[in-house]
């Protein structure tokens, strides 16, 4: 089945660094990618929506200057934190799909911790 | 976009069947029912999906009411790995796919 592929799994870093979080398509090209954030306990958030070789575009809430999405192929989106801060710390979720009504499938998601 | 609404926990045993409900009453005609699982500290996993009428796959079955109102999730043999949070989502057809989680429902499966 189709397989998304997200890198790292668990990164740690200190507060004012960026942490870069890739999210690959490996078996079919994914025009669209959605990345989530889910804090312990609570259920996924929806932060953008990535499409390849335009602008994300970041539900309301999200800063944009904050969270960088660039989906430069159609197989590979990259959400870079910047300026990470502790309460960045949570689980970062990328989705994609394939063709118009296919699943939507998702990565096993990055734990970040902002010490 | 409509809401869903799920019980915010639910047990069973294994090799018992678990039916899990899903209430939406303001759905709309062009909006797909979605099921998805999460297992605890992975990515949401995809389970079935359906419009109208009935659907069967390897993981389950989803019956869906005949006004569309409530949708009910059938897992036919509960295993220990069925274990997690299942989510009720509704899509609207051509949309771009953004999907709204809601809080699901936790299935706890005794042994």
């Amino acid at each position: 089945g189709a397989v998304v592929s997200q890198h790292p799994s668990r990164v740690i870093c200190k507060s004012g660094t960026s942490v870069k979080i890739e999210c690959r398509s490996l078996d079919f090209q994914a025009t669209t990618m959605f990345w989530y954030r889910q804090f312990p306990k609570q259920s996924l958030m929806l932060m953008a929506t990535s499409n390849e070789g335009s602008k994300a575009t970041y539900e309301q809430g999200v800063e944009k200057d904050k969270f960088l999405i660039n989906h430069a192929s159609l197989t590979l989106s990259t959400l870079t934190v910047t300026s990470a801060h502790p309460e960045d710390s949570s689980f970062y979720i990328c989705s994609a799909r394939g063709a118009l009504d296919s699943p939507l499938h998702f990565g096993n998601g990055t734990r970040l911790t902002v010490t | 976009d409509a809401k869903t609404t799920q019980p915010n926990s639910m047990e069973s045993n294994e090799e018992e069947p678990v039916h899990l409900p899903c209430n939406h009453s303001t759905i709309s005609g062009t909006d797909y029912i979605h099921w998805y699982r999460q297992l605890p500290s992975q990515g949401p996993e995809y389970v079935i999906h359906g419009l109208t009428s009935n659907v069967n796959n390897r993981m389950a079955s989803l019956a869906i009411a005949e006004d569309r109102k409530s949708s009910t999730l059938i897992l036919h043999r509960a295993t220990l790995r069925d274990a997690a949070v299942y989510y009720c989502i509704l899509r609207r057809g051509g949309s771009n796919y953004k999907l709204t989680f809601g809080k699901g429902t936790l299935l706890t499966v005794n042994p």
